[in-house]
């Protein structure tokens, strides 16, 4: 079992729709959970940090994290084409190693 | 956020030379580097981490006399391909932690190896 597993998509949402990404991870004790985006032939940016269950809103993003269910999304609302990215989950394990998932492929579609 | 970068941002080599890619933490001071390689629609592998001052903990199948890394300082870590050959070929990306728990990336180095 991967320590972070997401959904490799491709997921494509109209313009101004919502656009949820699932992430799940497998160590339990886990405390610190991140989201990033990378856009094609560009590195990682991060996008949004959460450390406590339920919902962190920024701008358009919302993070929400079950640490019971050990499952983190993101929500994007009104999705732009430019926010067509490829979104990837990092999660900060118990021996302070960071584990990223293969990451979800997002095309918004104007 | 804190801000990383990465010199050179591309390089073109012949197979059989090395090539050094440096990483930075501009504002923070990094007490863990990560190097990462990332091909062509493929996901990120980390490669190994560094801590300021010691030896580089490799990921398996990673040769570490391959990917020599360097982090001297608290702003600086190094990763040396040596003998690069054209499977070397690359996107690579390093990261930067500092105090806060956040990882920061830098830009990436395109290494194309002919």
């Amino acid at each position: 079992q991967k320590e972070v597993e997401q959904n490799s998509g491709p997921l494509s949402v109209p313009e101004g729709a919502i656009a949820s990404l699932n992430c799940t991870y497998s160590d339990r004790g886990s405390q610190s959970f991140f989201w990033y985006r990378q856009y094609s032939g560009k590195s990682p940016e991060l996008i949004m940090s959460i450390y406590s269950n339920g919902d962190k809103e920024d701008g358009r993003f919302t993070a929400q994290l079950n640490k019971a269910s050990q499952y983190v999304s993101l929500l994007i609302r009104d999705s732009q084409p430019s926010d067509s990215a490829t979104y990837l989950c990092a999660v900060k394990g118990t021996g302070n190693q960071f584990y990223f998932g293969t990451g979800t492929s997002l095309t918004v579609i104007p | 956020g804190a801000v990383v970068s990465q010199h050179p941002s591309r390089v073109i080599c012949k197979s059989g030379t090395s090539v050094k890619i440096e990483c930075r933490s501009l504002d923070f001071q990094a007490t863990t580097m990560f190097w990462y390689r990332q091909f062509p629609k493929q996901s990120l592998m980390l490669m190994a981490t560094s801590n300021e001052g010691s030896k580089a903990t490799y990921e398996q199948g990673v040769e570490k006399d391959k990917f020599l890394i360097n982090h001297a300082s608290l702003t600086l870590s190094t990763l040396t391909v040596t003998s690069a050959h054209p499977e070397d070929s690359s996107f690579y990306i390093c990261s930067a932690r500092g105090g806060m728990e956040t990882q920061y990336f830098g830009p990436g180095t395109r290494l194309l190896v002919l």
